[in-house]
């Protein structure tokens, strides 16, 4: 009954290699997020999907794509993995109602690339 | 737009002070103002929020922040610091609008020693 789910909680690939983080929310929010956490611990907005429509694509390589086949569901697809794409990735979703119901985080996918 | 200025990047205590953790904001707009907390290798676990109404907020783990306006100010407290209450702290800032971000500060690392 997690609410908010990414598959795999780690994932260590080499670099060039494509892979992807799937995250799924069962709390029936409209908006889901990735945000990626530094070594730094810093957590910046990567993408924002609202009823499977992006709304907000920051300065982001285009190698990262993200998908959102239902509004449960926000997958990332990385492309030609670079050193510096390692890092812990985080996908949140949030109600439209967020003074209520907030935003919620799921555990996170540590990416190390070698 | 908005963005968090979380002064000290690491604060330490000890077991039974008092906790103080400063956060800023500067929003154009009226703000919904988070506190979230991130114990090693964990996801995020929401702490308090402010959105409207009472401007001191009561948390889980017995911490509380104050929203100050004219301050434009979000500090976090907790009477009595306990050994568990090590992490990382994140203040975080969202407009109003329906599908608006979560902008996270720096974070402040909090040590607490027995």
């Amino acid at each position: 009954d997690t609410a908010v789910s990414q598959t795999p909680k780690y994932l260590v690939t080499q670099m060039g290699n494509d892979k992807s983080i799937k995250c799924e929310q069962n709390l029936g929010h409209d908006t889901m997020y990735w945000y990626k956490q530094d070594s730094k611990k810093f957590l910046k907005i990567m993408f924002s999907y609202n009823n499977k429509e992006l709304i907000i694509n920051e300065t982001v390589p285009n190698r990262f794509s993200p998908k959102s086949p239902d509004k449960a569901h926000l997958n990332l697809h990385i492309n030609s993995l670079e050193l510096g794409d390692s890092a812990v990735y985080f996908c949140a979703s949030s109600h439209l109602d967020r003074a209520n119901y907030g935003y919620t985080f799921g555990s996170g996918t540590r990416l190390t690339v070698v | 737009a908005q963005s968090v200025t979380q002064l000290g990047s690491h604060v330490s205590v000890s077991e039974g002070a008092l906790v103080l953790l400063r956060c800023n904001y500067s929003s154009s707009v009226p703000p919904y103002l988070f506190w979230y907390v991130q114990y090693p290798n964990q996801g995020l676990q929401l702490l308090l929020k402010y959105t409207t109404g009472a401007t001191l907020v009561k948390g889980i783990n017995g911490f509380e922040a104050e929203f100050k306006k004219s301050e434009t100010s979000f500090h976090l407290t907790k009477p009595s610091a306990h050994m568990s209450d090590a992490a990382e702290y994140f203040c975080a800032v969202s407009g109003r609008g329906g599908s608006e971000k979560l902008v996270f500060g720096k974070g402040t690392k909090l040590t607490v020693n027995p």
